[in-house]
């Protein structure tokens, strides 16, 4: 059975930090997805990664992959307020919709 | 280019009554998810449609639940004899073809009394 653990669960910083979140799966997987989710919204698509060793940015996000060791992380340069939310990876096997998620990460940024 | 619309956005329900959830895709889109979030959880796949078809229903619960996503018209997801543990919130996604990026929706947060 595939799992996708994220850590950590929930995370408060400052303005400025820098800081990793981690998600780790249990099996192969062709893709890796990252979503943002702000409070009572809908996901928002950041990052899709295809490939081992894939890294994206943008603004201040940056998301890598690596297959080999089944983990993604998601880099947080310089927090700002305004990436306060909660930060989901998810995992596919086959398909785009059967994805399986993790427990995502609740990031507070206070200023 | 209107996004995915769901609504409602709020749903209350006393326990035994039905609640309807729709969503409309985007445009152009023929493929439409539906998905289930408990709270402090990810998201739980529960059914796959494409215009008028069922392609996978492997995470809807057997009973009670339908959905169906008509020629004309929105998707419908139905949770017959609501009980509490269907208070969540719903997310449909739309795609304009398998395979592809998925659009999601705002959610209809359930609420079973």
């Amino acid at each position: 059975e595939l799992k996708v653990e994220q850590n950590p669960l929930f995370l408060s910083m400052q303005e400025g930090k820098n800081y990793t979140i981690y998600c780790n799966y249990s099996t192969t997987s062709d893709r890796l997805y990252w979503y943002r989710q702000d409070p009572g919204k809908s996901l928002e698509s950041l990052f899709v990664l295809l490939s081992n060793g894939a890294v994206k940015q943008e603004g201040r996000l940056m998301a890598s992959l690596d297959t080999k060791a089944r983990l993604s992380t998601l880099h947080i340069t310089a927090a700002v307020h305004d990436l306060s939310a909660t930060y989901f990876c998810a995992v596919d096997m086959d398909s785009n919709y059967q994805l399986i998620w993790g427990a995502g990460t609740k990031l507070i940024i206070k200023p | 280019n209107a996004g995915v619309m769901q609504n409602p956005r709020h749903l209350v329900r006393r326990r035994g009554q039905e609640a309807r959830l729709r969503c409309s895709p985007m445009k152009g889109h023929s493929h439409v998810y539906w998905y289930r979030q408990l709270p402090e959880e990810g998201l739980k796949f529960m059914v796959y449609l494409q215009k008028e078809n069922i392609i996978d229903e492997s995470g809807m619960p057997k009973e009670r639940f339908s959905a169906e996503f008509p020629k004309e018209g929105p998707s419908i997801l139905r949770i017959q004899q609501v009980v509490r543990g269907d208070s969540a919130a719903y997310f449909c996604a739309s795609s304009p073809n398998y395979n592809s990026p998925l659009h999601f929706g705002n959610g209809t947060r359930l609420t079973v009394t």
